[in-house]
């Protein structure tokens, strides 16, 4: 069965920007969760969402948003881009579910450039 | 807290080389999931193992091994004969709950030559 699709691959933005990312988990998974990696900081906790709703949060600031629709496609946003927002972001997804093994499955993300 | 310390930050070998990657964590949990990815050049990164902590049953797959000690909060990965195709970044990440918040720790650079 088909992966975690993200799009787009990469971007280019400039500061003050917004950003949209968007994310089609493996069929049948409703849970979607999203990550910052950055060379200085790793690999970040962003937010999760199940059933469309936001079901956990990392320490992020109000910039970085995101949605689940009812298909359990997701987006993110990161609106006044900063320098610092580059990044590769990945979207994982998973069933979520403890008795069925809820590995995460990834993307290969989307690699933002701010300048 | 939590926290998953990786504290190789790269490690070079020779093809057919055993190795080891090593990872410590920290939890206040006593339900909690441990996770091995592997991340290659392309990005995505790539499910290896899942360990729950009442489990703690040492793993073996194939050329890849996995020992789990909760005595030293440990979860070392070990490649047998490694391959050049083992080349990538390893992750060990740690969750609390069935859910998509992981941690991660800082992860280990396997570079593999031939």
């Amino acid at each position: 069965k088909a992966g975690v699709t993200q799009t787009p691959r990469y971007l280019i933005k400039t500061r003050g920007q917004q950003v949209t990312l968007s994310c089609s988990p493996i069929s049948g998974h409703r849970s979607v969760s999203w990550y910052q990696q950055t060379p200085g900081q790793g690999l970040q906790f962003l937010f999760e969402y199940f059933s469309e709703t936001q079901r956990n949060k990392g320490n992020f600031p109000g910039r970085f948003s995101g949605r689940q629709f009812s298909n359990s496609r997701s987006e993110m946003n990161v609106s006044t881009l900063e320098l610092g927002d580059s990044a590769l972001y990945l979207c994982a997804s998973s069933l979520a579910q403890r008795e069925e093994g809820w590995e995460l499955f990834f993307g290969e993300g989307s690699r933002l450039t701010v300048l | 807290a939590q926290k998953v310390t990786q504290a190789q930050t790269e490690i070079s070998v020779v093809e057919k080389e055993d190795v080891t990657l090593d990872c410590v964590y920290e939890t206040r949990d006593t339900t909690y999931y441990l996770f091995w990815y592997k991340q290659p050049p392309s990005g995505e990164l790539v499910f290896l193992i899942r360990r729950n902590s009442f489990d703690e049953q040492n793993e073996i797959s194939g050329r890849y091994s996995w020992n789990f000690q909760k005595s030293t909060s440990s979860f070392n990965f070990t490649i047998t004969a490694s391959q050049v195709v083992d080349s990538a970044v390893y992750f060990c990440a740690l969750s609390e709950a069935v859910g998509g918040k992981l941690i991660f720790g800082q992860g280990t650079e396997l570079s593999v030559k031939p």
